[in-house]
């Protein structure tokens, strides 16, 4: 089993839409959960951080954590097409731990 | 924040040579990372350079077929040797900013360098 699990998509949804991005983990140890960003030709960049559980909101986007259940969500509300891109979840056991990264999920957003 | 920069963006290699790509970093950093992001794939750890040391391997990547240099606290190399066509993918040179705390870790990543070997 991966340590950390993310479907690939491709995901595509009409503008203005609500768009849902998932993983699960399996190790309850992770403590910091992020989601990085990742446009065509580019390298990922950070996009949502939470530390241990809860929501986390950042404008459009709005990032959970359920540790419960060891699931953790992206939203993205009134989603544009310059939002298509790569998403991977991310997940670390302490701040200067090693980032363990999803396979990212691929979102297209069609105007 | 860090911007870093990666060269070459692309290339075509033959299988059996091998190719050097170069990251170079705006500031002093002591760690630098090497990624291999594969279609469909995780982002997989390749190594940890460390400035004035022996880089730091992870499971499944060997020195031989993967050397690093860092030769400075701003700049690494990372040579993909003998490839063959299981070696195309994207190589990403990244850094990290730790917060501290809860504060966390962001990485920062160059923009890549897509190797396709024929």
């Amino acid at each position: 089993q991966k340590e950390v699990e993310q479907d690939p998509g491709p995901l595509s949804v009409p503008e203005g839409a609500i768009v849902s991005l998932n993983c699960t983990y399996s190790n309850s140890a992770f403590q910091y959960f992020m989601w990085y960003r990742q446009y065509s030709r580019k390298g990922p960049e950070l996009l949502m951080y939470t530390y241990s559980s809860g929501n986390k909101e950042d404008g459009r986007f709005t990032a959970q954590v359920d540790k419960s259940s060891k699931y953790i969500s992206l939203f993205i509300r009134d989603s544009q097409p310059s939002d298509s891109a790569t998403y991977l979840c991310a997940m670390s056991f302490s701040s200067a731990s090693k980032i363990i990264f999803g396979s990212g999920t691929r979102l297209s957003i069609r105007p | 924040s860090a911007v870093i920069s990666q060269k070459p963006s692309r290339d075509i290699c033959q299988r059996g040579t091998s190719l050097t790509i170069q990251c170079q970093v705006d500031s002093q950093v002591t760690m630098m990372f090497w990624y291999r992001q594969q279609p469909g794939q995780s982002l997989t750890l390749i190594a940890t350079a460390n400035q004035g040391s022996e880089a730091t391997y992870e499971s499944g990547f060997v020195i031989d077929k993967f050397p690093i240099s860092r030769p400075n606290l701003t700049f690494s190399t990372l040579t993909v040797s003998n490839m063959s066509p299981e070696d195309s993918s994207i190589y990403l040179c990244s850094v990290e900013d730790t917060k501290g705390g809860s504060g966390g870790t962001e990485a920062f990543f160059g923009q890549g360098t897509r190797l396709t070997v024929v």
